[in-house]
């Protein structure tokens, strides 16, 4: 089953303006992790935020972290061509020794030159 | 690039059919997770090894089989393939077996079972 939710599911915006993806989960969590994945090819790492985090930068990103509301949000600032992707969180659940993510379905971005 | 290889990049086979899938890990990492996504889908968890035992699996039949090689390079099995197998099959490495490392993930195998 899948634990976290990405909304919007697409997203459609014009170069240098901003985009706004969030994230809800169900349980408690060890952290949150948000990946950006190409037309169907491998994942790629943004970013890691952990439970007892509330915000993180890199970059041109911005991701907020909210435990009591079991939400993530993350913030492209001045948007490029380039960032067009879908973009997933992933959650690695509280406790144990077997870290599987547990991943949303994802919301779809695209940045219109 | 994180240096997770996957082989081969894509794959067509008959239902019915048996399959492998290869992963090399990213040096130093011990685990590797695989992972299933369908089309329009966010990747699907089928399990993890570490250190050459299976550690944890998700919610897929016993078709689905896997191994660990000593020098932590991985292989997915799937026996008796389905059309409902067809997918983008991922595979990820990191330092350890835990939620707290990050996972690096390779390009993907994407099989398609006619």
């Amino acid at each position: 089953s899948q634990q976290g939710e990405e909304d919007p599911q697409a997203l459609s915006i014009q170069e240098g303006e901003n985009a706004t993806m969030n994230c809800s989960y169900k349980t408690s969590i060890n952290n949150l992790q948000w990946y950006r994945q190409n037309s169907g090819r491998g994942l790629v790492h943004l970013i890691l935020i952990r439970s007892n985090e509330r915000e993180k930068h890199s970059g041109r990103l911005r991701v907020t972290l909210d435990t009591s509301k079991k939400s993530s949000s993350l913030l492209i600032t001045a948007s490029r061509a380039a960032d067009t992707a879908s973009y997933f969180c992933a959650t690695a659940l509280y406790g144990g020794s077997q870290g599987n993510l547990i991943f949303g379905k994802g919301t779809k971005l695209s940045v219109k030159p | 690039e994180t240096g997770v290889t996957q082989s081969p990049t894509h794959l067509i086979k008959t239902r019915g059919q048996q399959v492998t899938l290869r992963c090399s890990s990213q040096s130093g990492h011990n685990t590797v997770s695989w992972y299933q996504q369908a089309l329009g889908q966010g990747p699907q968890f089928i399990f993890q090894y570490y250190r050459e035992e299976e550690n944890g699996r998700g919610n897929f039949p016993p078709r689905f089989s896997g191994l660990q090689f000593p020098n932590y390079s991985s292989e997915l099995n799937v026996n008796a393939l389905e059309l409902d197998d067809s997918a983008l099959y991922l595979c990820a490495s990191s330092l350890g077996s835990s939620g707290v490392y990050e996972q690096y993930f390779g390009p993907g195998t994407r099989l398609t079972v006619t």
